[in-house]
């Protein structure tokens, strides 16, 4: 059974540092892994796609990689503003989805 | 498009009333899931649908609750009877289904049991 683990489960960091958040699941034969943005009150959007065959995807200021080998992701945020605040999740599944418990990144002016 | 239509946004109820999420997924959407969020479990599939039938419903956590889907535009889940260890937000999301295709998520139900 595939678990996804996100540690820390909070992280705070001035505006404009580079920081990279980090995903780490348990079975190596993914299917894709995906990262959403949640922000209070609201509902998921989603930010990237690595489907398995994938190393890594690229949006704005935002990378993931993917490393299937180590049975890792990260999402890189390059020059972080306020308006990053946000709980970040990543998922491992293609329908059937699994989530890790997120990291609630605030991003101070 | 609108996006993902859930109501009520909030719902408070008593223990043992009888309690019905709705949703509406994006026109076209093939597939349609349930989530609920607590801080202690994170966010877990419930139960998802592939063109109205249900395909997986392994997450739903006993008889207590059930989803149905009449049509392509319309889909509730049930809790009946309701406990307090219920109280969650419950998501409802929609895709097109494709192993590549993304979920887009509603807003949330956020629901309270006394």
């Amino acid at each position: 059974k595939q678990e996804v683990t996100q540690i820390p489960a909070a992280l705070s960091v001035p505006e404009g540092e580079n920081l990279v958040l980090n995903c780490s699941f348990t079975d190596s034969a993914i299917y894709n892994l995906q990262w959403f943005r949640q922000d209070p009150g609201k509902g998921l959007t989603s930010l990237l796609l690595i489907q398995s065959s994938q190393r890594e995807q690229t949006s704005g200021r935002l990378n993931a990689s993917l490393d299937k080998s180590s049975g890792r992701s990260t999402l890189y945020i390059a020059a972080s503003q306020p308006g990053d605040s946000a709980t970040y999740l990543c998922a491992e599944g293609a329908q059937k989805l699994v989530f890790g418990q997120g990291t609630r990144l605030t991003i101070n002016p | 498009d609108a996006g993902v239509i859930q109501s009520p946004r909030h719902e408070v109820t008593e223990m043992g009333q009888e309690v019905t999420l709705r949703c509406k997924p994006i026109s076209g959407h093939d597939y349609l899931f349930w989530y609920r969020q607590t801080m202690m479990r994170g966010l877990e599939l419930l139960i998802y649908f592939n063109n109205n039938v249900p395909i997986d419903d392994s997450g739903m956590p006993e008889d207590r609750f059930s989803a149905k889907m009449p049509n392509a535009s319309f889909s509730n889940l049930k809790i009946q009877p309701s406990e307090p260890r219920d109280s969650a937000v419950y998501f409802c999301a929609s895709s097109l289904g494709r192993d590549t295709d993304t979920q887009y998520f509603g807003p949330g139900t956020r629901l309270t049991v006394l």
